[in-house]
């Protein structure tokens, strides 16, 4: 059974700072994926990663994928307010539907 | 943004009543999910379509079945609520099933 985990669930960072969020999964993946949700919103897909050691990036955020380690890392880069959303990383693996991560609520502070 | 509405977006409903969730697409796309949204749970897959007629079972099925009679919509029935379902339903769908899912603005349902 495939299995996502985050961590953490919830990160308070400052404005400026840099962190990363850790996204493991228990078996071989096809795909990984991230996604960001506001409050009261819907998800809107942010990266898909599809092989070992890809790397993908968008403004402030940098997502890559180790499929050695069955980890996948969101790092931020020098944090703005507008960052602040909940995170989901989420994995397809075989015939599987996407399996979510619980998700990790960032709040970037001033 | 991918044409996919969901309706209601809010109901609220007493235990033991039927309830349908409806979920429209005007992309065409194969694959529709139903997934529900719980604090502390993330997003947890209910029931998925693969076609008209062709569904299975998702990681939280007991109490919900489905119907795909169409293209284009994908409905969620909850037989008989109850408070355990009370949730924010989420529908997805996706054009081959390996591409990133776009999502519906979702359900919030309340169960009293």
């Amino acid at each position: 059974e495939l299995k996502v985990e985050q961590n953490p669930l919830f990160l308070s960072m400052q404005e400026g700072k840099n962190y990363t969020i850790y996204c493991n999964y228990s078996t071989t993946s096809d795909r990984l994926y991230w996604y960001r949700q506001d409050p009261g919103k819907s998800l809107e897909s942010l990266f898909v990663l599809l092989s070992n050691g890809a790397v993908k990036q968008e403004g402030r955020l940098m997502a890559s994928l180790d499929t050695k380690a069955r980890l996948s890392t969101l790092h931020i880069t020098a944090a703005v307010h507008d960052l602040s959303a909940t995170y989901f990383c989420a994995v397809e693996s075989g015939n599987t539907p996407l399996v979510f991560g619980k998700g990790t609520r960032l709040s970037v502070i001033a | 943004d991918a044409g996919i509405t969901q309706s209601p977006r809010h109901k609220v409903t007493e235990t033991g009543t039927p309830v349908t969730l409806r979920c429209h697409q005007t992309e065409n796309h194969r694959y529709m999910y139903w997934y529900r949204q719980d604090p502390g749970h993330g997003l947890r897959l209910i029931h998925y379509s693969y076609g008209v007629k062709d569904t299975d079972k998702g990681e939280v099925s007991d109490g919900y079945s489905v119907s795909r009679s169409k293209t284009e919509d994908f409905l969620l029935t909850l037989e008989s609520a109850t408070s355990s379902q009370t949730s924010v339903y989420f529908c997805a769908i996706s054009a081959d099933g390996n591409s990133p899912l776009h999502f519906g603005n979702g359900t919030r349902l309340t169960v009293t």
